[in-house]
């Protein structure tokens, strides 16, 4: 069935030290994906996206890699920072007749020790 | 700007009683999004409003949920006869248009506790 999952539900790192999180999806039809950042009591925040057409998205501070072989995607945080303790969400939207629509992971919570 | 809004940021209810939550778009925005969040877990998709169109209202859970949007703007959630397993974070999302690359902008939600 379409499911977003995450390989680790809890990721503890050293401050200025890079940060990978991990999504896997299951449905091939997926053409964009998401990464958002949730802190404790706010809605999510768009970071970064990306379309199937594409293998790496840069932004600031954050990279987005996208293997369309494994259906893996992952968000690189670089020189993770304490503002960066947050939930991770990868969302991703396979229904072509409803562009709308995301599907969203169960999310990985970053731990950034000082 | 200001961004999403939605009230109240808490609302604890008993069992069987009805809720209304409010959400309140960026202003502009047509696209307006509900979703739900369990503890612990990703966002749910429960109902889309674009425009004057018709809802999609495909993640709806039960016929105990039902929203509208009206004049284009504000959006109202209303959940009858309230269940404990209603219990979650209720999120309000909106997008300036309705393409799949259209950023979606959140609310900080509303949390639910049915007793």
């Amino acid at each position: 069935g379409e499911s977003v999952g995450l390989h680790l539900p809890t990721l503890s790192v050293q401050e200025g030290d890079n940060s990978i999180i991990n999504c896997a999806y299951s449905n091939s039809a997926s053409d964009y994906f998401i990464w958002y950042k949730q802190e404790s009591g706010k809605g999510p925040q768009f970071i970064i996206d990306i379309r199937s057409n594409m293998d790496k998205r840069q932004g600031q501070r954050v990279t987005v890699l996208l293997n369309k072989t494994v259906k893996h995607l992952s968000l690189q945080i670089a020189a993770t920072q304490p503002g960066d303790s947050a939930v991770y969400f990868c969302a991703e939207n396979p229904f072509m007749d409803s562009s709308y629509k995301l599907i969203f992971g169960s999310g990985t919570r970053l731990l950034v020790r000082p | 700007g200001a961004g999403v809004s939605q009230s109240p940021s808490n609302k604890v209810t008993e069992k069987g009683k009805d809720v209304e939550l409010r959400c309140d778009p960026i202003s502009g925005h047509t696209a307006l999004y509900w979703y739900r969040q369990s503890l612990g877990q990703g966002l749910e998709f429960l109902i889309y409003f674009q425009g004057n169109s018709a809802p999609d209202k495909s993640g709806l859970p039960s016929d105990r949920f039902s929203a509208e949007r009206t004049g284009g703007s504000v959006s109202t959630l209303t959940i009858q006869r309230t269940q404990q397993e209603d219990s979650a974070v209720y999120l309000c999302a909106s997008s300036f248009d309705s393409g799949g690359t259209d950023t979606q902008y959140f609310g900080p939600g509303t949390r639910l506790t049915v007793l």
